[in-house]
Order: structure tokens, then sequence, then C-alpha cells
């Protein structure tokens, strides 16, 4: 079974609006960490968002929030505002396991957005 | 910059042939991973060192990859007798441990074999 899926290959938005990108995991170990990249053209994998397995909050960062559903195991990411710089491949990951034990990383196959002016 | 580092950021070479990738982390980095991206797909996981110990090593990682970091700092990841199927971006990236541990990435050497 996938660790990590992404079931949108590409997704459209219109500048200023929101969107969110799906992502689901599988995991059965309690403590896991959730993130979400950013691949533009240029190759470069950026940071975006954290989530905590164990967080009571969904985390936001700027215009980036995760909507963490635990019980279904999804951890979508909406970004507000969007803007063309946006436009990039956006990468869910987990990590597998407390921080400190240095579990590896499994990373989802991907969504690629487009910003539309 | 304090950035992940990788070099050379391009390679071409011929099958058969020998190649090394340097990485260098974030200073205080403990954690130094490196991964294989193909064209379409997301970063598969090949190996990750705890200071100079190689801790974890994917299934991969065949026995033409050899990975190092001796001091704990930069590290290198070697293919030997490389094959037409090696070619990839490959991806360094680097952590702190800590709760979060939020890996930083390099920008990546893009390999070619012909």
């Amino acid at each position: 079974a996938q660790k990590i899926t992404q079931t949108q290959p590409g997704m459209f938005v219109q500048e200023k609006e929101a969107v969110t990108l799906d992502c689901t995991y599988d995991t059965s170990d309690p403590s896991y960490g959730l993130f979400w990249y950013k691949q533009p053209s240029s190759g470069e994998m950026i940071f975006l968002i954290y989530q905590g397995s164990y967080d009571q909050q969904n985390a936001t960062e700027g215009r980036y929030s995760l909507n963490f559903q635990k019980a279904r195991k999804s951890a979508n990411l909406v970004i507000s505002a969007s803007q063309l710089g946006d436009s990039a491949m956006y990468f869910c990951a987990m990590r597998e396991g407390p921080s400190n034990t240095g579990n590896q990383f499994y990373f989802g196959t991907g969504t690629s957005l487009t910003v539309i002016p | 910059d304090t950035g992940v580092s990788q070099n050379p950021r391009h390679k071409i070479t011929k099958r058969g042939q020998n190649v090394t990738f340097r990485c260098d982390p974030i200073s205080e980095h403990n954690r130094l991973y490196w991964y294989r991206q193909t064209l379409g797909q997301g970063p598969e996981f090949l190996t990750y060192f705890q200071n100079e110990a190689q801790l974890e090593k994917s299934r991969l990682l065949s026995d033409r990859f050899s990975a190092e970091r001796p001091k704990g700092s930069f590290s290198t990841l070697e293919i030997q007798r490389t094959e037409q199927g090696d070619s990839a971006m490959y991806l360094c990236a680097s952590s702190l441990t800590r709760v979060q541990e939020t890996q930083y990435f390099g920008p990546g050497t893009r390999l070619l074999v012909l």
C-alpha cells in the first residue's frame, strides 16, 4: 500500500482564489509527522508546512494551512489567495515514527498546480 | 548562503563510468539524507546519516551505490558503473534532530547517463 497518496495529478486555480490539494496517508504508527513541499520548475524542494500527529490544531503558515483530519488520515493543503508564483509541483510527505528516531520520509507523487491570471 | 548545497548541478556521463556527487548540509544539521527523483515522481529515499554514521539504506540502493559522510559534515554519493536507469535528479536534504525534524533540500544534481 502507498504510504502517501495524492490523487490530483494536476490542478488549476484562478489567481486570488483558494485551492485545496489533497493528501491521504497510511500508517499504523501513532507518532508521525506530515509535511508539504513545493517544487518549482527550478527543482529545489521548498518546505511549506508541518503537522504533527499529536497536534491538536491545524497548522498554518501565512497563506498555507493544513486541513488535518486524523480519523480520515488526510492532510490536505489549502493555499489561500493564490498567486502566479504558486504555480509548481506540490508534494505531501510523511515521517513515520517519532522524530528522534530518524525514520525515513515517504513522498507522494505530487500535484502540479497552475495559477491562471 | 546557509542552505544545503549540492555539486555538481548537472552531470552527463557515459554508461559504465563512475560518478560522484557532493552535498554540503546546513552547518548545524546532524542528519543528512539522499533521495532520487525521476520525472513525474516524488523523491524516493536512498539513505541517511546521523553525524557520520549511515543508519539506514533503502533497497533501491544497489551495491553500485555508496554514500559516505566521513566527518559528519559534507557527504558524497558515488555511483559505480552507471546505467541508463540511473538517470534522475539526486536530492540531498539535511535536518536537525528535534521535535519537527523538517528536512531542508538542496537544489539537486541532475544526472544523465548516455
